[in-house]
């Protein structure tokens, strides 16, 4: 059964780094997006991403945040400069059509010390 | 508006137990109301989903329950067992919109 995967599992970094998480979505599927869950706390959605370009983002998703999809497969989320606050497990989803199902990959857990 | 309003926080039930938790939405819009099971240190995966058309879907042993006119739906899981213990989440989306999630119900199922 095809899944979205993601690496790394597990990423630490000093605050002021720059990081990127990776996300490969299901092959057939067209639309992405990246949430977040701070531990112990609900998942909240950070970016949805279309045809190339952001479809929607939340107020989490500010200027130090990018997404892009620089092949056919990859789908990434970058942190350019980032905060003790940005430690979280971060998941991607995909969806082939945007009324369906979000697929969501195993996460990365981003520790910012 | 954009809220989803999740009960209780945790539940301990008894192996073969009905444990039921409850969510509540106020936004008409929304129209796919999926139920995620997450277990530690790893992503939420689809147990189950309703639409509004219908007041009850069953797979397996996982039952939603939807009462569109109280804006209410509840996941009940029949025969629970040790393997259930995870955490669950409600989630409700309109038609292109991004995932709107409920806090979360921890659940621990013991033999």
């Amino acid at each position: 059964e095809p899944e979205v995967t993601q690496t790394p599992s597990h990423q630490v970094t000093q605050m002021g780094q720059e990081v990127i998480l990776r996300c490969v979505p299901i092959s057939n599927h067209l639309y992405f997006y990246w949430y977040r869950q701070i531990l112990g706390q609900k998942v909240e959605f950070l970016v949805s991403f279309y045809n190339n370009e952001i479809s929607e983002k939340s107020e989490i998703f500010d200027d130090q945040f990018s997404v892009e999809r620089p092949d056919g497969s990859n789908f990434t989320l970058k942190i350019r400069s980032t905060k003790l606050e940005d430690s979280a497990m971060y998941f991607c989803a995909s969806t082939r059509l945007v009324a369906d199902t979000q697929y969501f990959g195993p996460g990365t857990r981003l520790t910012v010390l | 508006q954009q809220q989803v309003k999740q009960s209780p926080q945790s539940l301990i039930v008894q192996k073969g137990g009905i444990p039921i938790i409850n969510c509540a939405y106020e936004n008409t819009a929304f129209d796919y109301f999926p139920w995620y099971q997450q277990f530690p240190g790893k992503g939420p995966a689809l147990l189950i989903a309703i639409r509004p058309d219908v007041s009850e879907k069953k797979e397996g042993r996982f039952t939603i329950s939807f009462n569109k006119s109280a804006k209410q739906f509840s996941l009940h899981i029949m025969d629970s067992q040790p393997g259930d213990s995870a955490t669950y989440f409600c989630a409700a989306k309109r038609d292109t919109d991004k995932l709107i999630f409920g806090t979360g119900t921890r659940l621990q199922v013991f033999p």
